[in-house]
């Protein structure tokens, strides 16, 4: 099955900065990369996603990189503001076993952006 | 207003007492699935289902049972819970499995505490 690495666990930003959050991921096949971010108390909700035949994606202060020969996709927020505060997961595809039918997420990230 | 209902949506119960959390979505989606998540382990899926009666396992099905009897309907049955299984469950639709590019809709969580 896939396997998700997501780094850092914690990264704490003072705000107007930039953050990247950074994950890696082992199946060559998965073509589908979505990242969520997760309020606190609050339920995870899409905010950017990324599909294997194209390298960047933007969506004004986020955008997301993805270099398929190395297996990795990064999220990156500019202009950190307070309300980027949150826990932000990255995912991919199940392998092949199961048709691709699930996500594997990553363990999170929790992102402090210091006023 | 589309949404995920999940109930309750806070529960403490003791070892060996069956337990039932139901989730209901009303967007039509086919794909459903249940999610724990855990401080450090992300999000970890425990069952899916990709349609009415269709249902397989996710990455952590052990100690659990679902039943997927009608479309918008996917409850996740405890039979004899244990403490392992203090978590917060988050119940998720979509339209598609996530892993063809389909938003996950999710619930807003259910947490449990296994005494």
């Amino acid at each position: 099955g896939e396997n998700v690495e997501q780094h850092p666990s914690t990264l704490s930003v003072q705000e107007g900065d930039s953050a990247v959050i950074k994950c890696t991921y082992s199946d060559s096949a998965s073509n589908y990369f979505p990242w969520y971010k997760q309020e606190l108390g609050k339920r995870p909700q899409l905010i950017i996603d990324i599909r294997s035949n194209v390298g960047e994606k933007k969506d004004q202060r986020i955008a997301v990189t993805l270099n398929k020969t190395a297996k990795h996709f990064s999220l990156h927020i500019t202009e950190t503001q307070p309300e980027d505060s949150a826990v932000y997961f990255c995912a991919a595809p199940r392998g092949m076993d199961t048709g691709r039918r699930a996500l594997t997420f990553g363990s999170g990230t929790r992102l402090q952006v210091q006023p | 207003e589309a949404q995920v209902t999940q109930n309750p949506r806070y529960l403490i119960t003791v070892t060996g007492k069956k337990l039932t959390v139901t989730c209901s979505q009303n967007m039509n989606h086919e794909y459903m699935s249940w999610y724990r998540q855990d401080p450090g382990l992300g999000l970890r899926q425990i069952y899916y289902s990709m349609n009415v009666e269709v249902t397989d396992k996710g990455d952590v099905p052990e100690g659990y049972k679902v039943s997927r009897k009608e479309k918008r309907n996917f409850p996740l049955i405890l039979e004899s819970p244990s403490p392992n299984q203090t978590s917060l469950y988050f119940c998720a639709s979509s339209f598609v499995p996530p892993s063809r590019v389909g938003e996950l809709f999710f619930g807003e969580g259910s947490r449990l505490t296994v005494l």
